[in-house]
């Protein structure tokens, strides 16, 4: 199995930044992978990586260290709209994506 | 574009009773996969279909099955349902094993 941890929680300003840490222990590594699920909608896809390094993706970026198992997305520029659950989540050796409990982002004027 | 549909979106229904949820995958899209979501909680995989042969397994109970029929779309059968069965069913598609799977809007059943 999957053991993926995020914060549950981070409240943050529009405008500013915010950065959500994913760390992963994993069998095997197929993609690290992050979505944004507003609440009792369907999960949609923000960014993947697979190789070490930064993706960048307009105001969403994306970091991943896999000697570290380590991952973050960082939201620029909030917007109210940005308050939502974002998942990581790891797709092992087995082609299986595991989420992690998702990280709630409120975002305050 | 046409997206991942899932029916019904929601459902009701009584202890013991069976339900079955539907899903037609993205157009030309070959893997199916089902997802359970509990209140506050995150997305557990239950199974993948591949090409029409389930090609993976998670923590689907006994009591569900699953089939991908020949026009790619599938369904979850779901018998003896349980009050912990109430949850957010998600249905997303690939093809093959490539990166992004597209998550339908999702089926909402509550077993009262």
């Amino acid at each position: 199995g999957q053991n993926i941890d995020q914060p549950t929680e981070m409240t943050a300003t529009e405008g500013a930044i915010v950065q959500i840490n994913c760390t992963y222990q994993t069998s095997g590594f197929n993609g690290l992978f992050w979505y944004q699920q507003h609440a009792g909608e369907a999960p949609t896809f923000l960014s993947y990586n697979v190789l070490d390094g930064l993706e960048e993706k307009g105001r969403f970026s994306s970091f991943l260290s896999r000697s570290k198992g380590y991952s973050y997305l960082l939201l620029k520029e909030l917007q109210m709209k940005d308050s939502a659950s974002y998942l990581c989540a790891v797709r092992g050796g087995d082609y299986k994506l595991s989420f992690g409990a998702g990280t709630t982002v409120t975002v305050r004027a | 574009a046409a997206g991942v549909i899932q029916s019904p979106r929601h459902l009701i229904k009584e202890k013991r009773e069976t339900a079955t949820l539907k899903c037609y995958p993205i157009p030309r899209h070959d893997t199916v996969y089902w997802y359970q979501q509990g209140p506050g909680q995150d997305p557990q995989f239950l199974i993948s279909f591949y090409e029409k042969m389930q090609s993976d397994k998670g923590s689907i109970p006994d009591r569900f099955s699953a089939q991908q029929f020949s026009d790619y779309h599938s369904e979850l059968n779901m018998s003896s349902l349980e009050l912990g069965d109430s949850a957010l069913y998600f249905c997303a598609s690939s093809s093959g094993h490539s990166y992004e799977q597209f998550f339908g809007p999702g089926t909402r059943l509550t077993v009262l």
